[in-house]
């Protein structure tokens, strides 16, 4: 079945480890998206790439890093310097066919760093 | 700035009412407007609308946009509990590599 994985579902770190998420879509997309979110707080944007290697950032891109080497793959590491990486992280990724536009999301990783 | 500003905040109804929730928007070049349903984990698809006036249907769903007044309303009739979930407006604007712009959601619990 085609669709988003995103691993692993739950994640704890220390403070101060830096840690990577994967996700990873067979829906053969260019583009694909890292979102977080926090309770009361509508999807805020990490992260974006449109194509194989090159990304942008988005609107809280401090303390992220993300790389995108192959189609499939766009995996976010949450460093030290991020303030407060305790969250649910989604990861998603778009076409555009004719006439219509679709956004796919992945199940989701739930950060927790104590 | 940017802005998607969704209403109400949260709404609790019983089984079989007929509720609107609300989606209004600030941004430059509008290309469309998404609405998702987000339960335990990710929001999964619902409508997108880029067309006013044009009402989007999907079972107990519709949906419709108004470009002039920049809103957007979702309605779900003779709602059921599987309906309770986060209804998440996402607007897309068109400007080069950007993603969408997402309201804080309408939390929806419905009570048998």
């Amino acid at each position: 079945d085609g669709g988003i994985t995103q691993s692993p579902k739950y994640l704890f770190r220390k403070e101060g480890q830096n840690v990577t998420l994967s996700c990873e879509q067979n829906l053969n997309h260019d583009a694909m998206y890292w979102y977080r979110q926090d309770p009361g707080q509508g999807l805020r944007l990490i992260y974006y790439s449109q194509i194989v290697n090159d990304f942008q950032k988005g609107d809280i891109a401090e303390g992220y890093s993300v790389s995108r080497e192959k189609k499939e793959s766009f995996p976010l590491t949450v460093t030290s310097a991020q303030k407060n990486p305790t969250a649910f992280y989604l990861c998603a990724s778009s076409i555009y066919r004719t006439g219509t536009y679709e956004q796919y999301f992945g199940p989701g990783t739930r950060l927790t760093v104590t | 700035e940017d802005k998607v500003v969704q209403s109400p905040l949260s709404l609790v109804v019983h089984e079989g009412d007929t509720v609107t929730l609300n989606c209004s928007y600030e941004v430059t070049n509008f290309r469309s407007l998404l609405w998702y349903k987000q339960e335990k984990k990710a929001p999964t698809f619902l409508f997108m609308l880029t067309s006013s006036g044009i009402e989007k249907k999907s079972g107990r769903l519709s949906s419709i946009l108004d470009k002039k007044e920049l809103f957007s309303i979702l309605n779900i009739t003779a709602t059921q509990t599987g309906d309770s979930a986060v209804y998440l407006c996402a607007v897309e604007a068109n400007q080069a590599g950007t993603a969408l712009i997402f309201g804080k959601g309408t939390t929806l619990s419905v009570s048998s």
